[in-house]
């Protein structure tokens, strides 16, 4: 079966570094995204990546191992609005988005 | 980036009753939408793929009579609950890629979710 692997919540302080880890088994594989739900709203898109590697973007940057089934979302210089949760997403043979629970991330002062 | 317009937000309605919810892509067309329901502190949950011009594809135990989606355009998909109850009331979500972009590396953008209640 497909499956996504996150944590449920994970804390962090301000100003600090998280990673949040992601593993996924699915029907071939065609990249992995990764978005930032604020509660009560639809979600944003943050990276895709397909090629293994770390793909930087600001603050936050996301890396993939393909041979593993791994990808993070490392964040860093954290501020308070980062409080969110990051739901994983790999897309499928079909290209069909197969979604994580979501991590919950707090940030506390 | 491309823009998904959902409306309502958020509707009340009466058991019984039925709702539509509209999901736009203002300045792309979408050949496919897809429809999802979030329940509280739950993840996505794909109901079903809107096809442009065809009959939707439900995922496994979404009953297609209860939530029926028409996709008339390639700018519109609607999803009307009929007959809702209040084990339906939940956040529906829908999203749209940009297929002129491919498909492969095409992020979904979704519209800001409609919280439906049904009392």
């Amino acid at each position: 079966g497909q499956n996504i692997d996150q944590p449920t919540e994970m804390t962090a302080t301000e100003g600090a570094i998280v990673q949040i880890n992601c593993t996924y088994q699915t029907s071939g594989f065609n990249g992995l995204f990764w978005y930032q739900q604020h509660a009560g709203e639809a979600p944003t898109f943050l990276s895709y990546n397909v090629l293994d590697g770390l793909e930087e973007k600001g603050r936050f940057s996301s890396f993939l191992s393909r041979s593993k089934g791994y990808s993070y979302l490392l964040l860093k210089e954290l501020q308070m609005k980062d409080s969110a949760s990051y739901l994983c997403a790999a897309s499928d043979s079909n290209y069909q988005l197969i979604w994580g629970a979501g991590t919950k991330l707090i940030i506390k002062p | 980036g491309a823009v998904v317009s959902q409306h309502p937000s958020w509707v009340i309605c009466k058991s019984g009753t039925s709702v539509k919810i509209e999901c736009r892509s203002l300045d792309f067309q979408a050949t496919t939408m897809f429809w999802y329901r979030q329940f509280p502190k739950q993840s996505l949950m794909l109901m079903a793929t809107s096809n442009e011009g065809s009959k939707a594809t439900y995922e496994q135990g979404v009953e297609k009579d209860k939530f029926l989606i028409n996709h008339a355009s390639l700018t519109l998909s609607t999803l009307t609950v009929t007959s809702a109850h209040p084990e339906d009331s939940s956040f529906y979500i829908c999203s749209a890629r940009d297929l002129d972009r491919g498909l492969a590396d095409t992020e979904a953008f979704f519209g800001q979710g409609t919280r439906l209640t049904v009392v």
